[in-house]
């Protein structure tokens, strides 16, 4: 089975930098998401990870180390828009040549001017 | 050109009552999905299509029937509807035929059981 860890909530000043943070615990990783969903609205795709290492795009960057079971969605020069739920997803391997993702259960962000 | 779109946008029906909700993507991809986002907002997969064909079926109750006419649609069916389904339901679509790549979503339908 599969067992996605991130923080519930989080604030942070407009301004500043932000660290979500994504433990997991999978049998047949195969790649890590970060999506966006603001409220009353539908999840967006923010980033892939499949090898260990930063991927950077714009004001967010995310890292995964496999080994650790670990990611981490980082969000700079944070903005008011930044306010809504980010979303840790794995694909996992279930079997018959076919993948599943899983998310986790999503960490609110409230910027504060 | 909408990418991936859902009908009805909101539904709100009685207990007991069978329902339907429409999916279509026009992105030509392989696989598509049904999820179920309750109100903690955890997003839960239900059901995973690749071209017509049922690939994955979490743990759902058999009242939800999946079917896919073709590529392009897959629309779920929910018989006998309870309280514990109101919900938001989201369709998505992916590229690869092996599934689990990036999810693009509809705008979800939010299901309200009275």
């Amino acid at each position: 089975g599969q067992n996605i860890d991130q923080p519930t909530e989080m604030t942070a000043t407009e301004g500043a930098i932000v660290q979500i943070n994504c433990t997991y615990q999978t049998s047949g990783f195969n790649g890590l998401f970060w999506y966006q969903q603001h409220a009353g609205e539908a999840p967006t795709f923010l980033s892939y990870n499949v090898l260990d290492g930063l991927e950077e795009k714009g004001r967010f960057s995310s890292f995964l180390s496999r080994s650790k079971g670990y990611s981490y969605l980082l969000l700079k020069e944070l903005q008011m828009k930044d306010s809504a739920s980010y979303l840790c997803a794995v694909r996992d391997y279930s079997g018959g040549g076919s993948y599943i993702p899983t998310f986790g259960r999503g960490t609110s962000l409230i910027v504060h001017p | 050109d909408t990418a991936v779109s859902q009908t009805p946008k909101y539904l709100v029906t009685q207990m007991g009552n069978d329902k339907s909700i429409k999916c279509e993507q026009n992105l030509g991809h392989d696989t598509m999905y049904w999820y179920k986002q309750d109100s903690k907002k955890f997003l839960k997969i239900m059901f995973s299509y690749n071209n017509k064909e049922l690939i994955i079926n979490e743990t759902v109750p058999n009242r939800f029937s999946p079917k896919s006419p073709d590529k392009a649609h897959l629309n779920l069916h929910i018989n006998s509807l309870e309280l514990g389904d109101s919900a938001v339901y989201f369709c998505a679509s992916s590229q690869e035929r092996r599934g689990g790549d990036t999810q693009y979503f509809g705008p979800g339908t939010r299901l309200t059981v009275l």
